[in-house]
């Protein structure tokens, strides 16, 4: 069975205070992972997606990268606006994704 | 503006009631899916449908049932069987094609609570 596990499950910075997200999963097969970006009461907002080990991707202070057991999430420079909680997710077969529980990030000024 | 819509935002249930989620798409995806979110636990899924008249069950499909007659359209019914509903319900829809994982792009979810 596909697991997922996120570290740590919330995080608290300071503004300008780099950090990374850690995402550990098991699957046989993995044919992509995925990171979103969920706000309090709101549906998951799609970051990245990342297929094979030594990936990167880069979006504003967001960069993910992708090993073959784990992905990292790193927050560059944080702002108050980055707070939110990030979920990892992992597609193994056609149909399915695998979340993790998330990581809540709050930023403070 | 293409998207997800799912209504309503909150629902209440009552004890021995149906409840129906709506989830209607305008991406044109050929998949669609229904989540349950529950505070600490990653997203569940209950049932996905890869074609219109077609649909399978998750992780978690039991006290719930799903219907998929138009393309667009994934409605999702709480039924009295599901004896703990009260969650965030997420809809999600994905295009099929390619070999490569595609993206599952989510609607804004619905809350629903049991009175």
């Amino acid at each position: 069975e596909d697991q997922v596990t996120q570290s740590p499950e919330a995080l608290r910075l300071q503004e300008g205070e780099s950090s990374s997200l850690n995402c550990s999963y098991t699957v046989s097969g993995l044919r992509g992972l995925f990171w979103y970006r969920q706000d309090p009461g709101k549906g998951p907002e799609f970051l990245f997606t990342l297929y094979s080990a030594g990936e990167e991707k880069e979006k504003e202070r967001l960069k993910a990268t992708l090993t073959k057991k784990e992905s990292f999430l790193h927050i560059t420079a944080p702002k108050p606006e980055d707070s939110a909680t990030y979920l990892c997710a992992v597609q193994a077969n056609d149909y399915k994704l695998s979340f993790g529980a998330g990581t809540t990030v709050t930023v403070r000024a | 503006d293409g998207g997800i819509t799912q209504s309503p935002k909150y629902l209440f249930r009552k004890e021995g009631q149906n409840v129906t989620l709506s989830c209607e798409q305008n991406l044109n995806h050929d998949a669609m899916y229904w989540y349950r979110q529950d505070p600490g636990q990653g997203l569940r899924l209950i049932y996905y449908s890869q074609i219109v008249n077609d649909f399978q069950k998750g992780d978690i499909a039991e006290g719930y049932s799903v219907s998929r007659e138009k393309k667009e359209s994934f409605p999702l019914t709480v039924t009295s069987a599901q004896k703990n509903p009260t969650a965030f319900y997420l809809c999600a829809s994905k295009t099929v094609t390619g070999g490569r994982g595609n993206i599952q792009y989510f609607g804004a979810g619905t809350r629903l609570s049991v009175l």
